[in-house]
């Protein structure tokens, strides 16, 4: 089946540092999606972008479909930002969708 | 609107008892999915309906587990009788159309 990997898995950042997750798919998806994960465990969208480039505050995201993987990246990262932060992927397979989240990338900034 | 709710929020339960988790999403929303999050599976699509129509429960784990959606603003998860490799973080989505939204799910032990 599908492969979702996500780069690195775990980071360690300083407030105010920049940082780039990856994520790479095996297979062409329908769309994708980013969600952080806050320690409070709440599951949180932050981007539906299946092609392309967007950008939401500090945060912005792109995703090279052809070439099967899609970046986050965090500007001038803030305490509260940490948490654990997916990619998950729709595709379409054996008559139906599957929606598949990849391992996650933990997330700690520091103050 | 309130998101989507999910109750109870935490559940203590003894092995060869019924669990029912219940959810429900956010109006107007078609589409509706249950999750289990464990440290080693990781956030796993369990079903999903659309229009109150369940349309892929393979990944449901096993015959003791059921879902159901009578309406379009209430869905269950049933596990019975439940087994202490179930104890698990259980979440429910709910998505207009590509997006999904994650309720603060139920955080189910069974001793």
């Amino acid at each position: 089946g599908i492969q979702v990997e996500q780069s690195p898995p775990d980071l360690i950042l300083q407030e105010g540092a920049n940082s780039t997750l990856r994520c790479n798919f095996s297979d062409s998806v329908n769309n994708l999606q980013w969600f952080h994960q806050n320690p409070w465990g709440q599951l949180i969208n932050l981007f539906y972008i299946p092609s392309g480039t967007k950008q939401n505050g500090r945060l912005s995201a792109t995703t090279v479909a052809t070439e099967r993987y899609s970046l986050l990246y965090i500007s001038s990262s803030q305490t509260t930002d940490s948490g654990v932060y997916f990619c998950a992927v729709e595709l379409w397979t054996s008559g139906t969708y599957k929606y598949i989240f990849g391992t996650g990338t933990r997330l700690k900034v520091l103050a | 609107d309130a998101g989507v709710i999910q109750s109870p929020r935490h559940e203590v339960t003894e092995m060869g008892q019924e669990v029912t988790l219940r959810c429900k999403p956010i109006s107007g929303h078609n589409s509706l999915f249950w999750y289990r999050q464990t440290m080693m599976r990781g956030l796993e699509l369990l079903i999903y309906f659309n229009n109150n129509v369940p349309i892929d429960d393979s990944g449901m784990p096993e015959d003791r587990f059921s879902a159901k959606m009578p309406n379009a603003s209430f869905s269950t998860l049933k596990i019975q009788p439940s087994e202490p490799r179930d104890s698990a973080v259980y979440f429910c989505a709910s998505s207009p159309s590509y997006t999904q939204y994650f309720g603060p799910g139920t955080r189910l032990t069974v001793l």
